[in-house]
């Protein structure tokens, strides 16, 4: 099934500094959506962007979606030590009405 | 506030034991997903279900079982368990289409020795 690739795998930065993830993926997608996950925890949703969108803001969160390079990024500007956190991407699977699938995630330390 | 609760955070259990994980919504979802996370492998689904008494493999299917016998709960059965089932079990629901938000629950780390 398809999933989404993260990128980097992990990502380390100071306090106020923007963070940036990528996440490329394989197949046609009518959505594509962020998921944060503090260590331990479940999933929390942050985002979702649709495919006749190209950029999207919640906060200081930041989504672009480049479907003609099956991409997208995810910017969190300002961030913060509670940003610190592991970031998935996730997409319909291959075709209809499938499940999500889920990408290994980009692993944010935020450094005060 | 949507709300998603697991049985357990921590769960120790010995090999060969048979293993109930339950999950529990309050937001009258249809769908409702068992996933297992492993370092390195990412999230990955075991089983689905979009309405009650039905289900769905996902894609690791094997060595589980699953019930939904009311809307709102979703269990995850290991008939057997085996040291290579553990893992951090996490249980998620959503409305509509299967590819639409999903809510997790806080997961429940499942050690077999």
């Amino acid at each position: 099934s398809q999933q989404g690739e993260e990128d980097p795998q992990a990502l380390s930065i100071q306090e106020g500094e923007n963070a940036t993830m990528n996440c490329s993926y394989k197949t046609s997608i009518n959505n594509l959506q962020w998921y944060r996950q503090n260590s331990g925890r479940g999933l929390v949703h942050l985002i979702l962007i649709r495919s006749n969108e190209r950029e999207k803001h919640s906060g200081r969160l930041r989504v672009t979606l480049d479907t003609s390079k099956k991409s997208s990024s995810l910017l969190i500007t300002a961030s913060r030590a509670a940003d610190t956190a592991s970031y998935f991407c996730a997409t319909p699977g291959n075709s209809g009405n499938t499940p999500l699938v889920f990408g290994k995630g980009t692993r944010l330390s935020v450094i005060a | 506030d949507v709300k998603v609760t697991q049985s357990s955070r921590y769960l120790v259990k010995r090999t060969g034991e048979k293993v109930f994980l339950e999950c529990v919504q309050d937001m009258d979802h249809e769908n409702m997903f068992w996933y297992r996370q492993d370092p390195g492998l990412g999230l990955r689904l075991i089983y689905f279900s979009y309405d009650v008494k039905m289900k769905e493999k996902g894609d690791i299917p094997e060595g589980y079982s699953v019930s939904r016998e009311k809307k709102e709960r979703f269990s995850l059965i290991l008939e057997s368990a085996s040291t290579n089932q553990t893992s951090m079990y996490l249980c998620a629901s959503s409305s509509g289409r299967l590819y639409n938000e999903q809510f997790f629950g806080p997961g429940t780390r499942l050690t077999v020795l």
